[in-house]
């Protein structure tokens, strides 16, 4: 079975400077999409980034991007020049691309130090 | 811009009571996801919905059922409310296709008390 596993449940970070959060995951599967989801205090859950398991370039959307390892099924977000809007619950998650159900990990809620 | 709403944002009921959680998406998508998020377990699956009158149970369907007689909304039943059934619950919804970025409501926070 697939598993998704965020080994950090809190982190923090300076405003202004970069934090890196950690996402492993588990599948026999080679076709499957990535995704990083933000939840901010409000709890709308959206989503911040996505990566093809096929496309070997990192995906990046302005201040965030990911590291994607395949061969050691790693997938972590990375976000330069932290701002305090940035602190959130943060949510890696995985799907297979023949299935429609998306697995989350845990989380890890980021802290934003002003 | 996709829309999800949910009938509650916050929502109290006694032991027993039968309870019903509201989805309605304004984006024709498919695909409909009942979650649970707790703290320190994530999000987990109760059911979803391929299409109207189809559901398929998911992680955690215990306590629970589910309705849809039409493609924008999807229902959450609760037949009989336990106290370990207080959580917040997230409804999502995607289109069959592409990468399936699943949208989110804004959830809703059930106490049972």
């Amino acid at each position: 079975a697939q598993t998704v596993t965020q080994s950090q449940p809190e982190m923090s970070v300076q405003e202004a400077e970069t934090v890196t959060l950690s996402c492993t995951y588990d599948t026999s599967e080679s076709d499957y999409y990535l995704f990083w989801y933000k939840q901010p205090p409000s709890r709308q859950m959206i989503l911040v980034i996505r990566q093809e398991a096929y496309k070997q370039q990192n995906a990046t959307e302005n201040r965030f991007s990911v590291n994607f390892q395949k061969a050691a099924k790693s997938f972590s977000l990375k976000i330069s020049d932290s701002q305090l809007g940035d602190a959130a619950m943060y949510f890696c998650a995985y799907r297979w691309n023949r299935d429609d159900k998306i697995i989350f990990g845990k989380g890890t809620r980021l802290h934003i130090l002003p | 811009d996709v829309k999800v709403t949910q009938s509650s944002r916050y929502l109290v009921k006694r032991t027993g009571e039968k309870v019903f959680l509201e989805c309605v998406q304004d984006m024709d998508h498919e695909n409909m996801f009942w979650y649970r998020q707790d703290p320190g377990l994530g999000l987990r699956l109760i059911y979803f919905s391929y299409d109207v009158k189809m559901k398929e149970k998911g992680d955690i369907p215990e306590g629970y059922s589910v309705s849809r007689e039409k493609k924008e909304r999807f229902s959450l039943i609760l037949e009989s409310a336990s106290t370990n059934q207080t959580s917040m619950y997230l409804c999502a919804s995607n289109w069959d296709r592409g990468d399936n970025e699943q949208f989110f409501g804004p959830g809703t926070r059930l106490t049972v008390l």
